[in-house]
């Protein structure tokens, strides 16, 4: 079992949708959760982070955490085709120097 | 001090060289990580500094590899005798340390051929 499993996609949905991207993580000490952007050749952008259970909204973006799934998710509304990436799940345990394991992403690909 | 700077942006380099890889944290941050990207997969940790010591390798970094951050600024990763699955994007990143990790910013990253 992969230690940050997220669907590769591609997922798409129309400009203006709500795009929802789901990632599992293995182990249950995991403290904090981060949802990264990263567009074709450039590297991964920081865009959520999460620590606590529940919903945290920042603009358009709401990052979803239930630990006792082990879910995490990130809703993007009102979807333009800017936002056409992969979206990257990265999870930490505690301690460990903040050291970050990643999922293999999620390509989203809005169309007009 | 805009961000973390990696340097070169592309490397190309015959199978056997060895080859440098520089970054440059942002300036008040002690921290500092290396991670490789492959075509299709998230970033892999390789190794994690704080200040100028070396405090993690992953299992992914072969003898082959070599990092330091000498006085806990820049750091280099070294790559000996290179092969063609070296071939990735390496991506470096820096942050405080804190009680809260509030997610580290990555530099541009250099992508590295190997032919």
């Amino acid at each position: 079992q992969k230690e940050v499993e997220q669907n590769s996609g591609p997922l798409s949905v129309p400009e203006g949708a709500i795009a929802s991207l789901n990632c599992t993580y293995s182990d249950r000490v995991s403290q904090s959760f981060f949802w990264y952007r990263q567009y074709s050749g450039k590297s991964p952008e920081l865009i959520m982070s999460i620590y606590s259970n529940g919903d945290k909204e920042d603009g358009r973006f709401t990052a979803q955490l239930n630990k006792a799934s082990q879910y995490v998710s990130l809703l993007i509304r009102d979807s333009q085709p800017s936002d056409s990436a992969t979206y990257l799940c990265a999870v930490q345990r505690g301690g460990g120097g903040n050291k970050l394991t990643f999922g293999t992403g999620t390509q989203l690909k809005v169309e007009l | 001090d805009t961000g973390v700077s990696q340097d070169p942006r592309h490397k190309i380099t015959k199978r056997g060289q060895n080859v440098t890889f520089r970054c440059d944290p942002i300036s008040e941050h002690n921290r500092l990580y290396w991670y490789r990207q492959t075509l299709g997969q998230g970033p892999e940790f390789l190794t994690y500094f704080q200040n100028e010591a070396q405090l993690e390798k992953s299992r992914l970094l072969s003898d082959r590899f070599s990092a330091e951050r000498p006085k806990g600024s820049f750091s280099t990763l070294e790559i000996q005798r290179t092969e063609q699955g070296d071939s990735a994007m390496y991506l470096c990143a820096s942050s405080l340390a804190l009680g809260i990790n509030y997610g580290y910013t990555f530099g541009s990253g250099t992508r590295l051929t190997v032919v």
